[in-house]
């Protein structure tokens, strides 16, 4: 099993609509979890942090799970702009390593 | 504005060429990365540095070997260039000042590789 796991979809979904998607991770050690966005052909950026207590920005909301093991992104009143693949990241505490999610894709259709 | 830049967006090369790759950062950070991106694979890991002349192999290191004289340079190095190493090549830098909470990893645009 990868040590973090996402749909790699794609999802359409229209315009408007609220859409969720999930990344599970396998490693229950202490870590901080991030998401990125990545346009097409462009590289990833940091698109919001995943607290404990869950955070908002927006229309985005991050949500973590440590009881089932997986972060989750929700996107409300979906713009078109909105369409891109969205990576989860875990940073072990322990050692600050890197584990990258392969990435959701998303396409928002008018 | 943190920014990280790579030397060529596209580069094509025949087998067997050696091929350098280089990233620069200009926001003083320790930490840098090379990674290769492939469909339906994601961000695989190659080597990574935590500091000048430091380097430490991610999980797919046969192939490549990498450089870092400066602080704000480093350098990924295909010795002998094979086809499946075509791929998009992505640098990235971050540190983590205030723990791994806090972190952001920044990325450059991307060399996207052709192995002929």
């Amino acid at each position: 099993r990868k040590e973090v796991e996402q749909d790699p979809g794609p999802f359409n979904v229209p315009e408007g609509a609220t859409v969720a998607f999930n990344c599970t991770y396998s490693n229950s050690a202490s870590q901080s979890f991030f998401w990125y966005r990545q346009d097409c052909r462009k590289e990833p950026k940091l698109l919001m942090s995943v607290y404990s207590s869950g955070n908002e920005d927006g229309r985005f909301t991050a949500q973590l799970n440590r009881a089932s093991q997986y972060i989750s992104l929700l996107i409300r009143d979906s713009k078109l702009s909105d369409s891109a693949t969205y990576l989860c990241v875990i940073i072990m505490d322990s050692n600050y390593q890197l584990i990258w999610g392969a990435g959701t894709k998303l396409i928002i259709k008018p | 504005d943190v920014k990280v830049t790579q030397s060529s967006r596209y580069l094509v090369k025949r087998t067997g060429e050696k091929v350098f790759l280089e990233c620069v950062q200009d926001m003083d950070h320790e930490n840098m990365f090379w990674y290769r991106q492939d469909p339906g694979l994601g961000l695989r890991l190659i080597y990574f540095s935590y500091d000048v002349k430091m380097k430490e192999k991610g999980d797919i290191p046969e192939g490549y070997s990498v450089s870092r004289e400066k602080k704000e340079r480093f350098s990924l190095i295909l010795e002998s260039a094979s086809t499946n190493q075509t791929s998009m090549y992505l640098c990235a830098s971050g540190s983590f000042p205030e723990g791994p909470l806090y972190y952001e990893q920044y990325f450059g645009p991307g060399t996207r590789l052709t192995v002929t």
